[in-house]
């Protein structure tokens, strides 16, 4: 298994520019989430997913839509990149509900700045 | 709404003494915590998890973390820390239910730094 793997691990945008940042997991789990860190601030909900086909807002969605079209993936997607959404971004899986699928699992994170 | 304070941003403290890092959190509804690890430019792993039961969790690498409902804290300890151990530490809260279900809410971070 490679668990949570995230493309690409690193990108440099100039503001305006979009760009997608794909999330892959093979553990067949049902939610996966977007999350955004910060110096200083932990990590924060972008958008999440509890199954194919359905997308929901977190905390900051401002600036980001996703979509989940294939069980095992989930995009993010950048429309018209801000210096503000310079940032490493990690994505989550959790099995399903319920005892130990209430753990969520992380990938390496993309860092992604914008010019 | 549900959120999470770690007391302290960072925490200094030499090879083989005992460490302690805290975590208070909110909710208005029964909860479900965790710690996580992230070492330097890499995702975060999972050190321990309270869901029920116990209020004393034992987690990997020696950790150990003891919800405390009274004080709404869950505080993580270690009794001999490595050089190794050096790494930021997140305490993080998901509802058991309502709306804030299955989202978690991190805490800003703790980075440990051990020295020799």
């Amino acid at each position: 298994n490679a668990g949570v793997t995230q493309t690409p691990k690193f990108r440099v945008l100039k503001t305006g520019q979009s760009m997608t940042l794909l999330c892959a997991q093979d553990m067949n789990h049902e939610y996966m989430y977007w999350y955004r860190q910060d110096p200083g601030m932990g990590l924060r909900l972008i958008h999440y997913s509890v199954g194919e086909g359905t997308t929901a807002k977190g905390e900051v969605p401002d600036g980001y839509n996703v979509s989940r079209l294939k069980k095992q993936n989930f995009l993010l997607g950048l429309e018209s990149a801000a210096p503000s959404q310079t940032s490493v971004y990690f994505c989550a899986s959790r099995p399903g509900t319920g005892g130990s699928q209430e753990t969520q699992y992380f990938g390496p994170g993309t860092r992604l700045l914008v010019l | 709404a549900q959120s999470v304070t770690q007391l302290d941003s960072q925490v200094p403290v030499f090879e083989e003494a005992p460490v302690e890092l805290r975590c208070n959190y909110s909710s208005s509804v029964s909860v479900y915590l965790f710690w996580y690890v992230q070492y330097p430019n890499q995702g975060l792993q999972l050190l321990l998890k309270y869901l029920s039961g116990s209020t004393l969790v034992k987690g990997i690498n020696g950790f150990e973390a003891e919800f405390n409902k009274s004080q709404t804290s869950f505080h993580l300890r270690k009794p001999s820390v490595h050089i190794s151990d050096t790494a930021e530490y997140f305490c993080a809260v998901s509802g058991a239910g309502g709306t804030s279900y299955g989202k978690l809410t991190f805490g800003q971070g703790t980075i440990l730094t051990v020295h020799p």
